[in-house]
């Protein structure tokens, strides 16, 4: 069984540009959710999705998009990077059911630290 | 709105000391409370689950406690050791919808010194 895994691990990007993280989730997992982990900060939650649909989303504008593929694997696109999207950015893949509230148990990657200078 | 607090945001102790670290939450309609382990640079370790209708988890020298009415939890360390150091965040999660978002504390920095 494998975990949640993320690439890349480290990325520096400038102002103005876009952004696509990968997260690939752990076996059996059908639901992954983003966080976004600024320095010193607990982490934010971004979006989740289930079955290739957003299932739930925070309070992040609509420049952060995401994708949830067949295989369950999701991206996470950031446009127009702004100084303040450095952060840790956390992927989490769960078993879930849109109908029932299952043990929701998240297995977290090991996360992409993006720099935007 | 759910609001989730940690205290003490710092913490060192030396070796061998039992330890609590607190977690308190303001919306007590919550599903479950988990307790993670957050390395310097790295990302989370889930560490213990409580669901909504239990009271306490345990593994190891770990023991969780989830007081749902009161908006408190627990996380009792025993005999702490050096590699306890690390980052621990306490995160709420709500039921169906958007609520099943996590909503996380700021962690408790433990520091543990041989």
């Amino acid at each position: 069984e494998t975990g949640v895994t993320q690439s890349p691990t480290h990325l520096i990007k400038t102002r103005g540009q876009q952004v696509t993280l990968r997260c690939s989730s752990q076996s059996g997992h059908n639901t992954v959710s983003w966080y976004q982990q600024a320095l010193g900060q607990g982490p934010q939650f971004i979006f989740q999705y289930y079955r290739e649909e957003e299932n739930g989303r925070g309070n992040f504008p609509p420049r952060f998009s995401g994708l949830q593929f067949p295989n369950y694997s999701s991206e996470l696109n950031v446009n127009a990077l702004e100084l303040d999207d450095s952060a840790l950015y956390l992927c989490a893949s769960s078993l879930d059911s849109s109908s029932i509230s299952g043990a929701n148990v998240l297995t977290f990657g090991a996360g992409s630290r993006l720099t935007v200078l | 709105k759910q609001e989730v607090t940690q205290i003490p945001a710092a913490l060192s102790v030396p070796e061998g000391e039992n330890l609590v670290l607190n977690c308190s939450f303001t919306d007590s309609a919550i599903y479950n409370l988990q307790w993670f382990r957050q390395d310097p640079g790295k990302g989370l370790t889930s560490l213990l689950l409580i669901q909504s209708s239990q009271r306490e988890q345990t593994s190891g020298r770990l023991n969780a406690s989830l007081d749902k009415s009161s908006g408190r939890s627990t996380l009792y360390i025993a005999a702490s050791q050096p590699g306890d150091s690390a980052t621990y965040l306490c995160a709420v999660q709500g039921d169906a919808g958007n609520n099943r978002k996590l909503i996380w504390g700021l962690g408790t920095s433990l520091g543990v010194n041989p």
